[in-house]
């Protein structure tokens, strides 16, 4: 059975500083990975997708690396603002096109 | 380009009642989920349906059930509710039926039994 789990699962930087987000799991036989934002009361929206011939994706300050071998994906945030502040999912889709979320990263960036 | 329309925004039903959830995918996909978002459990898989037929299903009491319609309108139907059920119900679409290129979520529906 496939588990997901990011860590760490709450991260406080001050404006200005590069975020690093994790995501491990267990079955590397994986479709794709796709990294999501959720702010409090909201849907999720998507962020990077990275398919599983894929080692890495960028879209602006955002880069998420996987690693199916090892069973990792990490999400950097360059130059953190404000605005970054989110709850940061991770979701593997299994062969059956199926996502398995991690709990998320609750991230705050201080002004 | 029209997102994931989910409806309605926000629910209050009583115990025992019965509630219908609506979700319309972006054009052109024909794949579309149902997750169940808890504080306690977080988000959990309820079922998928592509070409109006339920591929997967996850672990809920067949109190839950929905349907995919042939324009890939999507509705899901919970019976019997309990106060439990209060969650947030998130839909999501993909143009195929292996998630290749992604997902794409709405805004959710705000359930609360009382």
């Amino acid at each position: 059975k496939q588990e997901v789990t990011q860590i760490p699962a709450a991260l406080s930087v001050p404006e200005g500083e590069n975020l690093v987000l994790n995501c491990s799991f267990t079955d590397s036989a994986i479709y794709n990975l796709q990294w999501f934002r959720q702010d409090p009361g909201k849907g999720l929206t998507s962020l990077l997708l990275i398919q599983s011939s894929q080692r890495e994706q960028t879209s602006g300050r955002l880069n998420a690396s996987l690693d199916k071998s090892s069973g990792r994906s990490t999400l950097y945030i360059a130059a953190s603002q404000p605005g970054d502040s989110a709850t940061y999912l991770c979701a593997v889709v299994d062969s059956w096109g199926k996502l398995q979320f991690g709990a998320g990263t609750q991230v705050v960036v201080t002004p | 380009k029209a997102g994931v329309t989910q409806t309605p925004r926000y629910l209050i039903k009583t115990r025992g009642q019965q509630v219908t959830l609506s979700c319309s995918p972006i054009s052109g996909h024909r794949s579309v989920s149902w997750y169940q978002q808890t504080p306690g459990q977080g988000l959990q898989f309820l079922f998928e349906y592509f070409s109006e037929t339920q591929r997967n299903k996850g672990n809920f009491p067949g109190r839950f059930s929905g349907r995919q319609f042939s324009n890939s309108r999507s509705e899901m139907n919970v019976s019997t509710l309990e106060l439990g059920d209060s969650a947030l119900y998130l839909c999501a679409s993909s143009p195929d039926d292996r998630g290749w290129e992604g997902y794409t979520f709405g805004s959710g529906t705000r359930l609360t039994v009382v």
